[in-house]
């Protein structure tokens, strides 16, 4: 069953302090995986996009990276604007059908 | 934020009455999404569509219904609303389709007693 998986579930950390979330998957065939960021109510906010083992993208403060199992979202140096749920999604396809398979998310809390 | 609203933003309704939800566009995308977002899930598809009258099931349809008479309107209608249906609910949209980025609009909370 293709599953993924969003660890931890919450993470605080003191400003500047750098760390990373992870996202790992068992899928049947990845085409491409998606980071979110969402803050408290509002919508899924899209930040990147990757597509095969060994990409990595930035931007500002993150950086997502990809190997065959998982994905990384590094944040280096964070501040407390960057505190929100950060949402990794998984597109797969089985025959002719693609499907988008989320992650639970983990919070991040950023403290000045 | 791409040109996606959603109304209501919040509704309480009670166990057992119909329920529409509306998603509007600006951006004239072809595909059209509605989501429901329960704490400890991951997002969950309930329909989709990919053109005016073209509609699809998605992971969790049972209870739900949609329509789309133009290119901008999503509706998604609880039938008869249930307290598992309590959630929050998001619309999302794409120009290409189920290989393209998927754009949230701000959701509809909805509880239902």
């Amino acid at each position: 069953e293709d599953q993924v998986t969003q660890s931890p579930e919450a993470l605080r950390l003191q400003e500047g302090e750098s760390s990373s979330l992870n996202c790992s998957y068992t899928v049947s065939g990845l085409r491409g995986l998606f980071w979110y960021r969402q803050d408290p109510g509002k919508g899924p906010e899209f930040l990147f996009t990757l597509y095969s083992a060994g990409e990595e993208k930035e931007k500002e403060r993150l950086k997502a990276t990809l190997t065959k199992k998982e994905s990384f979202l590094h944040i280096t140096a964070p501040k407390p604007e960057d505190s929100a749920t950060y949402l990794c999604a998984v597109r797969t396809k089985m025959d002719s059908n693609y499907q988008l398979i989320w992650g639970a998310g983990t919070k991040l809390i950023i403290k000045p | 934020d791409a040109g996606i609203t959603q109304s209501p933003r919040h509704k309480v309704t009670e166990t057992g009455t119909p329920v529409t939800l509306r998603c509007h566009q600006t951006e004239n995308h072809r595909y059209m999404y509605w989501y429901r977002q329960d704490p400890g899930h991951g997002l969950r598809l309930i329909h989709y569509s990919y053109g005016v009258k073209d509609t699809d099931k998605g992971e969790v349809s049972d209870g739900y219904s949609v329509s789309r008479s133009k290119t901008e309107d999503f509706l998604l209608t609880l039938e008869s609303a249930t307290s598992s249906q309590t959630s929050v609910y998001f619309c999302a949209i794409s120009a290409g389709g189920p290989t393209d980025t998927q754009y949230f609009g701000p959701g509809t909370r909805l509880t239902v007693l």
